[in-house]
């Protein structure tokens, strides 16, 4: 069983439309993550979520806007998309509040902005 | 502003040998420091902590020393093995609990 899985696990779209990422843990950790890794290989923390409420909202355009339904989902839905939104997006969770420092990490979804 | 260098991008190491992987911090508030191992298409797994309180913490083949005074911290693994090729991340934060600070990654080719 996949402890914290994302879909799709690619995704390639034109500029200008409207996506999203799935995210869902079956870990039963109570805060979930987004990072993006951009080309300079970086991870970079985006969002985070405890028990639904968010406590990280890092300097990331409102274009980008979470949505946890529950605590073991947190979708990533993004608007108007541009060529610079091109990354490797990867989801997370952790136990702990407010976050646990050993996050178990998605498989990533590639994001091709064309 | 890299707050976490790993200044190497790459190492090569012989199966058997000992693998140095480096990082260097600047927030003299990190206090927290974490490796991470990625495969390709796989996302980053948990490898081995340690705490500023600690100097050095062990687990198995994996070592972490921490220089406080160098803000520098290494990743040894002791014997290096083909399976040990990947992606090694360093990540800090500032109190245990708060968001990680990664840096951009070494990549380890164990050749045999």
């Amino acid at each position: 069983d996949t402890a914290v899985s994302q879909t799709p696990k690619y995704l390639v779209t034109q500029m200008g439309n409207d996506k999203s990422i799935k995210c869902e843990q079956n870990l039963g950790h109570d805060t979930m993550y987004w990072y993006k890794q951009d080309s300079k290989k970086f991870l970079k923390i985006m969002f985070s979520y405890n028990n639904k409420e968010l406590i990280i909202n890092e300097t990331v355009p409102n274009r980008f806007s979470p949505k946890s339904p529950d605590k073991a989902h947190l979708n990533l839905h993004i608007n108007s998309l541009e060529l610079g939104d091109s990354a490797v997006y990867f989801c997370a969770s952790s136990q702990g509040t407010p976050m646990g420092n050993e996050q178990f990490f998605g498989p990533g979804t590639r994001l091709t902005v064309l | 502003d890299q707050q976490v260098k790993q200044n190497s991008p790459s190492l090569s190491v012989q199966e058997g040998r000992i693998s140095i992987l480096n990082c260097d911090y600047t927030n003299s508030m990190f206090d927290y420091f974490l490796w991470y191992k990625k495969y390709p298409a796989e996302g980053p797994t948990f490898l081995i902590s340690i705490s500023s309180i600690k100097d050095k913490n062990e687990d198995g083949r994996f070592t972490v020393f921490l220089n406080k005074s160098a803000k520098h911290l290494s990743l040894h693994i002791v014997p290096s093995q083909p399976g040990d090729s990947a992606v090694y991340f360093c990540a800090a934060s500032a109190g245990y609990g708060n968001k990680l600070v990664f840096g951009a990654g070494t990549i380890l080719r164990v050749k045999s």
